[in-house]
């Protein structure tokens, strides 16, 4: 157990619609970090942020939007979904800005 | 168990046997590494991390060589195990203190 906490577990939907995935980092990280991982693209970076502030995007589309609230969970908005948007979506934690990242057990993303 | 990917390169070995898994990276100003396993249906798992300063790191059964001139990463384990069996990714940050960027990954089996 990585300590890091992802809801839900599985999530299907349909093409159009908005979900919210949710992380709970690991006690005391201060950085969540957000992966999409599909069949064919590996893991992409998305989005970082550290102690409620962004500091680095990845290849995260405009549709998808993030957070990280006072408390330090973070979550993950994807709107208008499309079906290329049904992958697995980690998010990760680490004490500081880089360095080792724990990982969560991901979300599973279906759309229809 | 879940797929992580069609093509990913795969490694199959004999249990007992050393295994090496290696890693092209392609950004010189990369100056730190790590490699993650991920065993299906779970989110990656650190098991190593290396620092440019640095050519070899050794862990409990695994070493990770890394070789700037050419930019190769390689993980090697000793007496490979069926609880080996996973998909191994290396990671790096690209010259950012933020964004860590994951390879494809290698799938290994491991036959007992």
């Amino acid at each position: 157990d990585s300590g890091v906490t992802q809801t839900p577990k599985h999530l299907i939907t349909a093409t159009g619609q908005r979900v919210t995935l949710r992380c709970s980092p690991r006690s005391g990280d201060l950085s969540v970090y957000w992966y999409q991982q599909s069949l064919d693209q590996g893991l992409q970076f998305l989005i970082q942020y550290y102690n409620g502030e962004e500091r680095a995007k990845g290849n995260i589309l405009e549709r998808f939007s993030a957070q990280q609230f006072p408390d330090l969970h973070s979550e993950l908005n994807l709107s208008s979904l499309e079906l290329g948007d049904s992958a697995l979506y980690f998010c990760a934690s680490s004490v500081f800005q880089t360095g080792e990242l724990f990982f969560g057990e991901g979300s599973r993303l279906t759309v229809l | 168990g879940e797929s992580v990917g069609l093509h990913l390169p795969t490694l199959s070995v004999q249990e007992g046997d050393n295994s090496i898994i290696n890693c092209a990276y392609s950004n010189s100003a990369s100056d730190y590494f790590i490699w993650y396993k991920q065993e299906s249906g779970k989110g990656p798992q650190f098991i190593i991390d290396i620092r440019s300063n640095m050519d070899k790191r050794q862990g409990q059964r695994v070493t990770v060589l890394l070789n700037k001139t050419v930019k190769h990463l390689s993980l090697q384990i000793a007496a490979t195990q069926p609880g080996d069996s996973a998909v191994y990714f290396c990671a790096e940050t690209g010259g950012s203190n933020y964004k860590l960027t994951f390879g494809k990954g290698t799938l290994l089996t491991v036959n007992p």
